[in-house]
């Protein structure tokens, strides 16, 4: 059964830094492109970014470039995502996801002071 | 920037109801377009991808159809689980995926 668990949401203040994570089971992580979707509170969904099956190829949504990083270990079956400056628009519930398969239950990031 | 459309935003139907959805995209995307399902609370599920190849597990009411920038997502005979929120999403170019603004349908 496929699994994703994200992890590393909660409160932090403008301007500040979190680091998710998301522990991939039940397929083969490393043949997998891997995304990250955030979802604002009552609001539809939002592409974040990509990242190819050997972490070699890298894609962000316009509102994230230059802020946020996504990574990968494959020996860790684990996605990551480095998120810096964040802004109050930045709040969400961010869900990895594999390329057409199922998603985790998401983390939610929450930005405010 | 490829641009995603749906309509209705919200459908209201009864149990036994055709319902259809449409999603347009601001330029070709070929057939690269999923529709996902949303409940309150829950995760997206993955409904059809390849515009209309269904994905595993999913009932057969559920139904996909287009190409290029007009597609549409048919549930023949609704069921009282199917009362959720619908989104397409088009993947044409790993650079770039973009999702629609979704589809609410609610009970008549």
């Amino acid at each position: 059964e496929v699994q994703l668990v994200e992890s590393g949401g909660g409160l932090v203040q403008p301007g500040g830094s979190l680091r998710l994570s998301c522990a991939a089971s039940g397929f083969t992580f490393s043949n997998s492109w891997m995304s990250w979707v955030r979802q604002a509170p009552g609001k539809g969904l939002e592409w974040v970014a990509n990242i190819k099956q050997d972490g070699n190829e890298k894609y962000y949504g316009d509102s994230v470039k230059g802020r946020f990083t996504i990574s990968r270990d494959n020996a860790k079956n684990s996605l990551y995502l480095q998120m810096n400056s964040l802004r109050a628009e930045d709040t969400a519930v961010y869900y990895c996801a594999p390329y057409l398969g199922s998603w985790g239950q998401g983390t939610l990031v929450t930005v405010s002071s | 920037d490829i641009q995603m459309t749906q309509s209705p935003s919200t459908l209201s139907a009864s149990v036994g109801d055709r319902v259809i959805i449409t999603c347009r995209a601001s330029q070709s995307i070929n057939t690269w377009l999923a529709w996902y399902q949303q409940k309150p609370g829950k995760a997206p599920k993955l409904l059809i991808h390849k515009a209309s190849s269904l994905q595993s597990g999913v009932p057969s009411r559920f139904s996909g159809s287009g190409s290029g920038t007009e597609f549409t997502l048919t549930i023949s005979s609704l069921q009282p689980d199917d009362f959720a929120t619908y989104y397409c999403q088009q993947y044409n170019s790993w650079s770039l995926f973009t999702f629609g603004p979704g589809t609410k349908v609610d009970i008549k």
